[in-house]
């Protein structure tokens, strides 16, 4: 079964801090792998994409990585501010012949506290 | 350039009542999408406009129509409103899909619907 995982359930830094967020998937087959930040009350905005061939890609202090051989992802947030709260969710894609094959994770809330 | 807009922003039913949901995009995507979100769970499609003119079935379509209008209208009906369709609504939209192009990929969303249905 087409899965997304993401971990932690939620988390709380400080201000100032890194963080790390983490997706494990078992799609198959694979096409890209995106992350989206949803802002509370607000939907989705994407982040990063990254297809197989490729294993890291920034997005100003946002750094995805992927490794599509353990079918991992993680974002890492450098020097967290206030503005990074929200949910993040990792969505998989795979080419099965239709367009609606986009498998979503839960998110991982992160609230940034001065 | 609006990007994804949806309408209305909130709204509240009462059983057995019918709705419809609005959305555009100013982007010329081919594609549109409609999720809903629930507390705990991930986005889950409810159905999907591949390009105009043609609609399909996502994972939870049961209670739920949609209109492919035109290529930059995508609306979903609920012809009878249960309390299990409390949920917030979310339409997206895409270029479509590329191997090559990766940036046709993007799904853009919309601010969402929030539906209580007492």
């Amino acid at each position: 079964k087409n899965q997304v995982e993401q971990s932690p359930q939620s988390l709380i830094i400080l201000e100032g801090k890194n963080c790390t967020l983490q997706c494990n998937y078992t799609v198959s087959p694979f096409s890209n792998l995106r992350w989206y930040k949803q802002d509370t009350g607000r939907g989705p905005v994407s982040l990063t994409i990254m297809t197989f061939s490729e294993n890291t890609k920034s997005n100003g202090r946002y750094t995805a990585t992927l490794d599509a051989d353990t079918k991992q992802s993680s974002l890492h947030i450098t020097a967290s501010q206030l503005s990074d709260s929200a949910s993040y969710i990792c969505v998989v894609s795979n080419y099965g012949g239709s367009q609606g094959n986009l498998i979503f994770g839960k998110g991982t809330k992160l609230s940034v506290k001065p | 350039n609006a990007g994804v807009t949806q309408t209305p922003k909130f709204q509240v039913l009462k059983t057995g009542q019918s709705m419809t949901l609005q959305c555009a995009q100013d982007m010329n995507h081919n594609s549109m999408y409609w999720y809903r979100q629930d507390p705990g769970m991930g986005l889950r499609l409810i159905y999907y406009s591949a390009s105009e003119g043609t609609t399909d079935k996502g994972e939870v379509p049961n209670g739920y129509n949609v209109s492919r209008l035109n290529k930059r209208e995508f609306s979903l009906r609920l012809e009878s409103a249960a309390p299990s369709q409390t949920s917030v609504y979310f339409c997206a939209s895409r270029g479509g899909l590329s191997v090559t192009d990766v940036a046709k990929n993007i799904q853009y969303f919309g601010a969402g619907t929030r539906l209580s249905v007492l």
